[in-house]
């Protein structure tokens, strides 16, 4: 069976300030991984996901997150937030390119200015 | 594509009451899935359809929850009766890979 970890519910920043949300997985197969942005009063999107090659992932807003086997974890990075960037972050595992995900339990991120 | 279109996007209804939430999913995605969030317990997968047959729905609470999927384009989550509990925000998404598309959700308020 596979799980989500998402180490920090809340993760308060100043704008401009560089942030990590962190995610560790567990699983017995190989991983596809996924973060998804959910802002107030709005549906889950996709912001970036992991499916095989490069480890380091580029996704929109300038988030980017690194696949690490080895710690099982899928980091998710930003060198400078702004407010706008304040919303609930999902980490997701998913041992199929198709069918369901498990998800974390959601990190808050909140922008202060 | 319009995305997933989730209706109504509020209901407010009395306890014991039949609630039916409805989602038309992404045209060409093969998989439907309905959630429930709260402050309380977060993100819950309640069920999910492949190819329009219920494939795991293990989530769904109890019986007074039922979902059905009668064609590609068409999905229903009904409680009957409702129950203050029950309120939340539903979410319906659809995939064809591994990408969830989420539809804006209903919020659902049971007095």
């Amino acid at each position: 069976a596979q799980s989500v970890t998402q180490l920090d519910s809340q993760v308060p920043v100043f704008e401009e300030a560089p942030v990590e949300l962190r995610c560790n997985y567990s699983s017995s197969v190989s991983v596809y991984l996924f973060w998804y942005v959910q802002y107030p009063n709005q549906g889950l999107q996709l912001l970036l996901k992991y499916l095989s090659g490069s480890t380091l992932v580029k996704g929109i807003n300038g988030f980017e997150a690194e696949f690490n086997k080895s710690q099982t974890s899928f980091h998710l990075r930003k060198p400078s937030v702004h407010i706008s960037d304040t919303a609930e972050y999902f980490c997701a595992v998913s041992e199929t390119n198709a069918g369901k995900s498990t998800f974390g339990d959601g990190t808050t991120l909140t922008v202060k200015p | 594509d319009a995305g997933v279109i989730q209706s109504p996007r509020h209901e407010v209804t009395e306890m014991g009451q039949e609630v039916t939430l409805r989602c038309k999913p992404i045209s060409g995605h093969d998989y439907l899935f309905w959630y429930r969030q709260t402050m309380m317990r977060g993100l819950e997968l309640l069920i999910y359809f492949n190819n329009n047959v219920p494939i795991d729905d293990s989530g769904m609470p109890e019986d007074r929850f039922s979902a059905k999927m009668p064609n590609a384009s068409f999905s229903t989550l009904k409680i009957q009766p409702s129950e203050p509990r029950d309120s939340a925000v539903y979410f319906c998404a659809s995939s064809r890979t591994g990408t969830q598309y989420f539809g804006p959700g209903t919020r659902l308020t049971v007095l």
